[in-house]
């Protein structure tokens, strides 16, 4: 199984402040057919998780652009340009290069 | 709009049986891969299975390989997931997903299964 770490843990943040995820695979997430399928997730509290970027930097539909995805192989990043309240959550890497689907342990970003 | 709806959760106890339903709209569940994804309590997310678009490719987690049955209902465009011999880990919100580009890009508000005597 393909193991997913993240990066740091936890991320107190400042309002207006970049904010950065780190993302690492056990193993390539190159799929045989050419593409990489890490996707990033954010759960807001009490919510259910939203996809915000899949196959490492492509935006989901109505995500804003201050949210980025980057990376190649084995390590992946995700960047938030200014931090709003709303962003406030934990976000999850996931891969789906290889069954089974696994997730990483998931960031807390909060307001310091 | 893309709607999944999940119903069928409760409390079980332990050795027991449920069987959780996932209602779509706004698409054809027969286009996509579908799939379940489960959160224990305080947890982080954790795949359970997927299903093809057409039915013939069915994966699971090994944790519930045996137990846990993955079925699609084309006619009422529904996801559902058959789980049997439960125990207390599998407690947990079950969220349906859709799934899309490798990702599962639409998402269920999730329904909660308690096992515990």
């Amino acid at each position: 199984d393909i193991v997913m770490t993240q990066t740091p843990l936890s991320s107190p943040v400042t309002l207006g402040q970049p904010a950065s995820i780190s993302c690492r695979s056990s193993q390539s997430l190159v799929h045989s057919d050419g593409n990489t399928y890490l996707s990033w997730l954010q759960q807001r509290p009490g919510q259910p998780p939203r996809l915000l970027i899949y196959k490492i930097s492509n935006r989901f539909s109505g995500v804003p652009d201050r949210f980025s995805g980057s990376g190649a192989g084995t390590d992946f990043t995700l960047k938030i340009s200014r931090v709003e309240a709303e962003d406030v959550g934990v976000y999850y890497c996931m891969q789906a290069a290889q069954f089974p689907i696994t997730f990483g342990p998931g960031t807390k970003v909060d307001v310091k | 709009e893309v709607q999944l709806v999940e119903s069928g959760g409760g409390l079980v106890q332990p050795g027991g049986s449920l069987r959780l339903s996932c209602a779509a709209s706004g698409f054809t569940i027969s286009s996509y891969w579908m799939g379940w994804v489960r959160q224990a309590p305080g947890k982080g997310l954790e795949w359970v299975a997927n299903i093809k678009q057409d039915g013939s490719e069915k994966y699971y987690v090994d944790s519930v390989k045996g137990r846990f049955t993955i079925s699609r209902d084309t006619a009422q465009n529904s996801l559902y997931l058959q789980m049997n011999s439960l125990r207390a880990e599998d407690t947990a919100v079950y969220y349906c997903a859709q799934a899309m580009g490798g990702a599962f890009d639409y998402w269920g508000q999730g329904t909660l299964a308690t096992v515990s005597s």
